[in-house]
């Protein structure tokens, strides 16, 4: 099961900063955060993943909280291309191995 | 780079028939994952390689699923035979560096199978 919880749609108008929320209270001490999109038919595309501070680069930000059970991926102007389905993951361990869980995401709809 | 890249871009046959979707990893990677996305299971991990070796094939669905990776730079999924519910998008994605490591996938463009 994935260990993340993440709204089922959002929309944005166009230029405006689309904050995109995603539970994950029982991640562990040295696990990271990913975050991927999916637009429609493509493959996901890996956006940003941190572990404690704050990230930043030419897509997005990731606010990590403090106690690191939440977070949040922030597109500051988002345009229609932004239009795409979000997730939010966090490694789990089964029967020793390291696998993503993908969720149901997040369908971010950008209002032109 | 090219990116990883898989063929066919779409697949339809018949329930029955063998499908062979085939993928090519980035050059340089050495773990290769295998994803089957439906609307109703969403996106699903079935199986992956570190270094060709199968390390987690839990996500295989059937034994009528397969995977096998002869080299660094080709893998592929078999499926036989196939049935109508076998109809999804299949991706392939692959990443570099050990299974511990930041897990940066990429992931190439999906075959679309379709079984009549």
């Amino acid at each position: 099961d994935a260990k993340t919880t993440q709204p089922p749609s959002m929309d944005c108008a166009e230029g405006r900063a689309a904050n995109l929320p995603c539970n994950h209270s029982t991640i562990s001490g040295n696990e990271y955060v990913y975050w991927y999109r999916q637009i429609h038919s493509q493959g996901p595309q890996y956006i940003i993943h941190g572990l404690k501070n704050n990230e930043t680069n030419e897509m997005a930000s990731l606010i990590i909280t403090e106690d690191r059970k939440s977070s949040t991926l922030i597109l500051p102007h988002a345009t229609l291309r932004d239009t795409a389905v979000y997730y939010c993951i966090v490694r789990v361990v089964t029967s020793g191995t390291y696998k993503y869980i993908f969720g149901t995401g997040t369908r971010l709809k950008v209002l032109a | 780079d090219a990116g990883v890249i898989q063929s066919p871009r779409h697949e339809v046959t018949e329930m029955g028939q063998e499908v062979t979707l085939r993928c090519k990893p980035i050059s340089g990677h050495n773990s290769l994952f295998w994803y089957r996305q439906t609307m109703m299971r969403g996106l699903e991990l079935l199986i992956y390689f570190n270094n060709n070796v199968p390390i987690d094939d839990s996500g295989m669905p059937e034994d009528r699923f397969s995977a096998k990776m002869p080299n660094a730079s080709f893998s592929t999924l078999k499926i036989q035979p196939s049935e109508p519910r076998d109809s999804a998008v299949y991706f392939c994605a692959s990443k570099y560096g050990p299974i511990v490591a930041k897990n940066i996938q990429y992931f190439g463009a999906g075959t679309r199978l379709s079984v009549l």
